[in-house]
């Protein structure tokens, strides 16, 4: 799988959109790109994933650079409850593929 | 609906006991994982199922570890002579079938500690 790279920790104010960047510079054309959230001693959520496109649905938008080497999680508004650590993954397609490597993520906090 | 559930949420056992962790994935989902978090660490995937068969078993971290699936439904995450390092929070997560990228869905987790 293509390694990602996010920053430890941001912080963002409420009701600001928060950005997440996360580089994939190794990703290949068949690794789609997942983000996950995980809220304090919970299990991990999912957001949103996509292949090339931006995609968007109610929790937040990604946005895929055209070359695909990086991409930002937008959660638009950000409240209290979004504080969580942030997962980016790469993962391919295909049968054989199915797991989820998680790296260390990014620790956002909300600041009211 | 219901999501993925796991039983117990926490589990205190000793040394060199055997433990059984469950998951009930969502209702309809043919894909099941088992992963670990250990305290500070990043998640570790451990198995996968695709029915009642496992075609990944490579991240188990000792034949101490086993796991089965029955029915297509349930699962249990057997922990063998269990060892102080095997305290974590041992998650399960179901998707609707697998190799395509699918989402995972997970369940809230059993928190293990070892004395």
């Amino acid at each position: 799988d293509a390694k990602t790279t996010q920053p430890p920790s941001m912080d963002c104010a409420e009701g600001r959109a928060a950005n997440l960047p996360c580089n994939h510079s190794t990703i290949s054309g068949n690794e789609y790109v997942y983000w996950y959230r995980q809220i304090h001693s919970q299990g991990p959520q999912y957001i949103i994933h996509g292949l090339k496109n931006n995609e968007t649905n109610e929790m937040a938008s990604l946005i895929i650079t055209e070359d695909r080497k990086s991409s930002t999680l937008i959660l638009p508004h950000a409240t209290l409850r979004d504080t969580a650590v942030y997962y980016c993954i790469v993962r391919p397609r295909g049968f054989g593929n199915e797991k989820l490597t998680f790296g260390t993520g990014t620790r956002l906090t909300i600041i009211p | 609906g219901a999501g993925v559930s796991q039983s117990p949420s926490n589990k205190v056992t000793e040394k060199g006991k055997d433990v059984e962790l469950r998951c009930d994935p969502i209702s309809g989902h043919t894909a099941l994982y088992w992963y670990r978090q250990s305290l500070g660490q990043g998640l570790e995937f451990l198995i996968y199922f695709q029915g009642n068969s496992a075609p990944d078993k490579s991240g188990l971290p000792s034949d101490r570890f086993s796991a089965e699936r029955t029915g297509g439904s349930v699962s249990t995450l057997t922990i063998q002579r269990t060892q102080q390092e095997d305290s974590a929070v041992y998650l399960c997560a179901s998707s609707p079938r697998s190799g395509v990228p699918d989402t995972q869905y997970f369940g809230p987790g059993t928190r293990l500690t070892v004395l």
